[in-house]
C-alpha cells in the first residue's frame, strides 16, 4: 500500500535556529512530491514541488530534497521565525493526473 | 483572481440530511480535487475530474458524489449524512500541460458537522 508518514507529529524550537521536516513514502515510484504549509483553519498553500528526476527544490529560506531510492524527503527550513509556526505536510503523487497521497503532517511551533 | 472558492465555511448537518458542497475556480483549471481531512491527519482524496464531463472516484469516495458540468465548477454531494463525515473538506484544483503547472491550490475548506 502507498503511504506517506511525516515524523514528528509536532515540533517547537526556538526563534532562529535551522530545522528539518522529515518526510517518508513506502513506494519509491513516485512521479513529484510537494512541501504544502497550512494555518490553522486554512487551507493548504504549496511550498514546493519536486519532480522525481530532481533532487532538491529551494525558495527562499526554504529547502527541499529528495532521495527516491530511500523513499524520503526533508524540507529544511533556516532561521526560522514565529511566523513559520504552521503544520506542514508531504504528499506524493504517482502519476501526472495529480492524485496526491498525503502524510498526517507535522505541527511546528517557532518561539520567539 | 479569486482562485478557489468554497461554499459554504461551515455547516451543521442532521444524520440522514442532504447537502451540497459547492467548490469554484476562475484560474481555468483543467483538473479539481475534492480531499477531506480528519483531525490530526493528513488529507485524503475523495473524487477528481480531468475536465468538464469526466470524474473519478479517489480513495475514499463512499456517501459521496460529483459532477462537472463546467469547468469553473465541481459540487460535492453528501448523500444520506452520517456521523463520520464529519470532517474538513478541501477543493483543489490545478492546470493540466507543462511540468511547473502541476502545483495544485487549494480553497479554504468546508467545516462539517453531522450529528
Amino acid at each position: 500500500k502507498q503511504e506517506v508518514t511525516q515524523i514528528p507529529a509536532a515540533l517547537s524550537v526556538p526563534e532562529g535556529e535551522n530545522l528539518v521536516l522529515n518526510c517518508s513514502f513506502t513506494d519509491s515510484a513516485i512521479y513529484n512530491l510537494q512541501w504544502f504549509r497550512q494555518d490553522p483553519g486554512k487551507g493548504l498553500t504549496s511550498l514546493l514541488l519536486i519532480q522525481s528526476s530532481q533532487r532538491e527544490q529551494t525558495s527562499g529560506r526554504l529547502n527541499a530534497s529528495l532521495d527516491k531510492s530511500s523513499g524520503r524527503s526533508t524540507l529544511y527550513i533556516a532561521a526560522s521565525q514565529p511566523g513559520d509556526s504552521a503544520t506542514y505536510l508531504c504528499a506524493v503523487s504517482y502519476n501526472q493526473g495529480g492524485k496526491l497521497i498525503f502524510g498526517q503532517g507535522t505541527e511546528l511551533s517557532v518561539k520567539p | 483572481n479569486a482562485g478557489v472558492t468554497q461554499t459554504p465555511k461551515f455547516r451543521i448537518l442532521k444524520i440522514g440530511q442532504s447537502m451540497t458542497l459547492q467548490c469554484a475556480q476562475d484560474m481555468n483549471h483543467n483538473y479539481m480535487y475534492w480531499y477531506r481531512q480528519d483531525p490530526g491527519m493528513g488529507l485524503k482524496l475523495i473524487y477528481y475530474s480531468v475536465g468538464a464531463g469526466i470524474t473519478d472516484k479517489g480513495e475514499v469516495p463512499n456517501g459521496y458524489n460529483v459532477s462537472r458540468s463546467t469547468t469553473e465548477d465541481f459540487p460535492l454531494r453528501l448523500e444520506l449524512a452520517a456521523p463520520s463525515q464529519t470532517s474538513v473538506y478541501f477543493c483543489a484544483s490545478r492546470k493540466a500541460g507543462a511540468i511547473h503547472q502541476e502545483t495544485q491550490y487549494f480553497g479554504p475548506g468546508t467545516r462539517l458537522l453531522v450529528l
